[in-house]
């Protein structure tokens, strides 16, 4: 079975500060996928990252993926309140019939 | 319009019931999932349908059933509910299958 791990768990930091979240897998594949989730809500589609190098920005995040290294970062830049959330990182086993998800990063941006 | 709905958000009962929980999507995608968010948020795949075939069932207890009546809908029922089946139950779409899911709101199922 695929297996996906996110690192750190929980990540605290200030705001303005830059920071990674690092997502490693144990399988060939080269789709990788980023969602958020607030508390108490649904997971919300950042990125889809389907090549190796894939590079994707939005705002204060960027995203990348290294099929070789099975690692996907996402980078945040000067961070702000609001991207406070849970971040999970998801991979498909290139059948296209699921997604495994990494454990999630608790990041909370303290003012 | 929501593309993929769940009813009902939050759902509380008894040790021992039957419940069901609806889903239905909008955006004419082909697959639909029912994924299990646990008390430490991890998310594990239940079910998935392709165009009302069933093509993952991974091991889950057979008190869970999942309905799919057309590629819109899926539905879970439970039976007999157990404590440890308290837990946030998603379901999620896709087309094709390259592109990402689109989840829904989630229903909060709790056991008492």
């Amino acid at each position: 079975e695929l297996k996906v791990e996110q690192n750190p768990l929980f990540l605290s930091m200030q705001e303005g500060k830059n920071y990674t979240i690092y997502c490693n897998y144990s399988t060939t594949s080269d789709r990788l996928y980023w969602y958020r989730q607030d508390p108490g809500k649904s997971l919300e589609s950042l990125f889809v990252l389907l090549s190796n190098g894939a590079v994707k920005q939005e705002g204060r995040l960027m995203a990348s993926l290294d099929t070789k290294a099975r690692l996907s970062t996402l980078h945040i830049t000067a961070a702000v309140h609001d991207l406070s959330a849970t971040y999970f990182c998801a991979v498909d086993m290139n059948t296209g019939n699921q997604f495994y998800f990494g454990t999630g990063t608790s990041l909370t941006v303290i003012p | 319009d929501t593309a993929v709905s769940q009813t009902p958000k939050y759902l509380v009962t008894q040790m021992g019931n039957d419940k069901s929980i609806k889903c239905e999507q909008n955006l004419g995608h082909d697959t639909m999932y029912w994924y299990k968010q646990d008390s430490k948020k991890f998310l594990k795949i239940m079910f998935s349908y392709n165009n009302k075939e069933l093509i993952i069932n991974e091991t889950v207890p057979n008190r869970f059933s999942p309905k799919s009546p057309d590629k819109a809908h899926l539905n879970l029922h439970i039976n007999s509910l157990e404590l440890g089946d308290s837990a946030v139950y998603f379901c999620a779409s896709r087309l094709g299958q390259v592109g990402g899911y689109t989840f829904g709101s989630g229903t909060r199922l709790t056991v008492v």
